[in-house]
């Protein structure tokens, strides 16, 4: 069975901080694709990053990095000088190759930027 | 591209009613994904499609619960009756797969109220 736990229900940074939202997964398969998704408080879903199993490259985008390390089944993701606009629910997601489609979910960090 | 829309954005219903909650996928798309999030539960999958064909189910509550894809370009989810417990925002989602699996795209979802 695949399983995401994201330890931190809620974390609360003055703007300009850096932030990491930790991510950890469980799977026996050994292809599978991991995501992050924003929801902000309009509610919608917003795809952030998509990784496969296969490319433990870390990835930059902006104010956003990801670390990925299969020896801990981390996806780590990290925002650099936040903003007010970065206050979301955060999602991390994981789909195996071996199952369906299904993308199992943890159940998010609450993220508030303080001005 | 218009991105995954979903109708109605807001429906509010009583005890015992039937509700249908309607979807149209990106264009091009061939998967596509009915989640339910709560609360309680999170971000849950009910069903998903394939090429219009349900490949998993096991995520619908029970019997009330019914979903079709007549076509690639529309699905609906149907409850019937519907009960206070499915009170919910259930999220239509898309994707393009061949062989690998990539991100799925969410609608704004539908907020459902039912008294």
């Amino acid at each position: 069975a695949q399983k995401v736990t994201q330890a931190q229900t809620e974390i609360s940074v003055v703007e300009k901080e850096d932030v990491t939202l930790d991510c950890v997964y469980e799977t026996r398969d050994t292809t599978y694709y991991l995501f992050w998704y924003k929801q902000p408080p309009s509610g919608e879903l917003v795809f952030l990053i998509r990784r496969n199993s296969f490319d433990e490259q870390n990835e930059i985008s902006g104010r956003y990095s990801w670390n990925f390390q299969k020896s801990t089944s981390s996806f780590n993701f990290t925002i650099t000088a936040s903003q007010v606009v970065d206050s979301a629910v955060y999602f991390c997601a994981l789909t195996t190759q071996g199952g369906s489609e299904k993308l199992v979910f943890g159940k998010g960090t609450k993220l508030t930027v303080n001005p | 591209d218009a991105g995954v829309i979903q109708s109605p954005r807001h429906e509010v219903t009583e005890m015992g009613q039937e509700v249908t909650l309607r979807c149209k996928p990106i264009s091009g798309h061939n998967s596509l994904f009915w989640y339910r999030q709560t609360m309680m539960r999170g971000l849950e999958l009910l069903i998903y499609f394939n090429n219009n064909v349900p490949i998993d189910d096991s995520g619908m509550p029970e019997d009330r619960f019914s979903a079709k894809m007549p076509n690639a370009s529309f699905s609906t989810l149907k409850i019937q009756p519907s009960e206070p417990r499915d009170s919910a925002v259930y999220f239509c989602a898309s994707s393009h797969t061949q062989g690998v699996f990539y991100e799925q795209y969410f609608g704004p979802g539908t907020r459902l109220t039912v008294t």
